[in-house]
Order: C-alpha cells, then structure tokens, then sequence
C-alpha cells in the first residue's frame, strides 16, 4: 500500500490565491519530499523536510512536518497558470534501504488565469 | 551537471512482444537508479532500484526485469509484455551518499500495450 497519500486528490484555484496540498503517512520516516509533475514529463524535486525539522520555504513554496500527526502539508503562495501539475509527497522510512522512496497518489492542482 | 536520459519516449507494442528500456545517467558516478510505473492518474510504483552494478531489487513481482551492465545504465526488460503492463515509466537516480536522498527523474517512456 501506499505510504502517503495526498489530500485533496484534486484543487482548482485562481491565479494569485495560495494552493494547500497535505500529506499523511503511516510510518516513521528519516525526511519527507515533495515533487512536482507536469502531465507527461518526470518528476521534479521541489523541497526536501527532514524529521526534526517543522518548517521549511523555498521561494513561493512553504513545507510544513508534523511528525506526530504523521502529515505534511505543501503551500504555494501567490499561484500561478505554471504551478498547474500534479504533486507528490514521498517518504524515504525510516529502517529501510536507503533512498527507498515511498510516493503518494499525488494531488492535481489546475491554476486558472 | 548530472543529466538522466530515457529511450524511447513513447512505444507501442503488441501483447506478448519482448521490452527494453534503457536509461543512462551522465555527469555522476555510483549512483543508486530506480525504475518506477506510473499508471494513468496515479502514483508512482517502486518496480526496481540497484545500488551497484549487478546489483538488482525486485520491489513487485512481475514479468518484468531489470539490469545494470553499466555503473550509468539501468535496463527494463520483459520477455512478454502483458496488456497491464501499459504505464508511463520512470528512470530516477540518487547520489550514493545516505545523506543526499533527492531523486532525479528521467523524462519517461510512454509504454501502450495492444
């Protein structure tokens, strides 16, 4: 089964609002990833968020990590028609191979003009 | 800097033809390589990763294999491909260090099986 799963499975927002994605997993994990896919194309790798850490920003990207709640949450400030693809969160678990990455289900995010 | 290519970018095949996909990495030595399927609107499945030549684990049993003859060469195969073998295919490599746990994706090979 799958270690995350993404939360909304889809979003449509205006340009210029924020885009909240969350993530929720099920086991302890070292750090937490999160990707962008634009339709057709690879994976890109946007932010990573380590364990200990509960922030984390990177331009108009802002990660959030509550390992208690075993969830993350992805924000898009400012949102433009580029920022439309689908994201994933990834896990690398904790135990495990290193970099054995686990993906969510993705959520789609449609940014209209 | 470190590129990851895949070829082909798209294939047709017909049910029970063989399959090859290869994927190459430049630019990095040692790294660990993972083949990933994608079905339509879903996530990514782990399907196989190496973390040295000849070393290969089998995340799902399938009929599909994976190789690595090369240190920056990562291969898909199967005998016979099934109609659930359709996917998007993804190549991703990874710094051999355990503390660089980024992925880099390939740009994927669009498989349709008939």
């Amino acid at each position: 089964s799958q270690q995350g799963e993404e939360d909304p499975q889809a979003l449509s927002i205006q340009e210029g609002e924020n885009a909240t994605m969350n993530c929720s997993y099920k086991t302890s994990i070292n750090n937490l990833q999160w990707y962008r896919q634009n339709s057709g194309r690879g994976l890109v790798h946007l932010i990573l968020i380590r364990s200990n850490e509960r922030e984390k920003h990177s331009g108009r990207l802002r990660v959030t990590l509550d390992t208690s709640k075993k969830s993350s949450s992805l924000l898009i400030t400012a949102s433009r028609a580029a920022d439309t693809a689908s994201y994933f969160c990834a896990t690398d678990r904790r135990g495990g191979a290193t970099n054995k990455l686990i993906f969510g289900t993705g959520t789609l995010l449609a940014v209209q003009p | 800097s470190q590129t990851i290519h895949q070829w082909p970018a798209t294939l047709v095949q017909p049910v029970g033809s063989p399959l090859s996909l290869e994927c190459t990495v430049e630019g990095t030595s040692n790294p660990n390589l993972y083949w990933y399927r994608q079905a339509a609107g879903r996530g990514l499945q782990l399907l196989f990763y190496s973390v040295g030549i000849g070393q290969i684990s089998s995340e799902v049993p399938q009929n599909l294999s994976a190789s690595r003859p090369q240190d920056r060469q990562f291969i898909l195969s199967s005998k016979k491909l099934l109609l659930s073998d359709s996917g998007f295919y993804l190549c991703a490599w990874s710094a051999g260090l355990p503390s660089t746990d980024t992925q880099y994706f390939g740009p994927g090979t669009r498989l349709t099986v008939l």
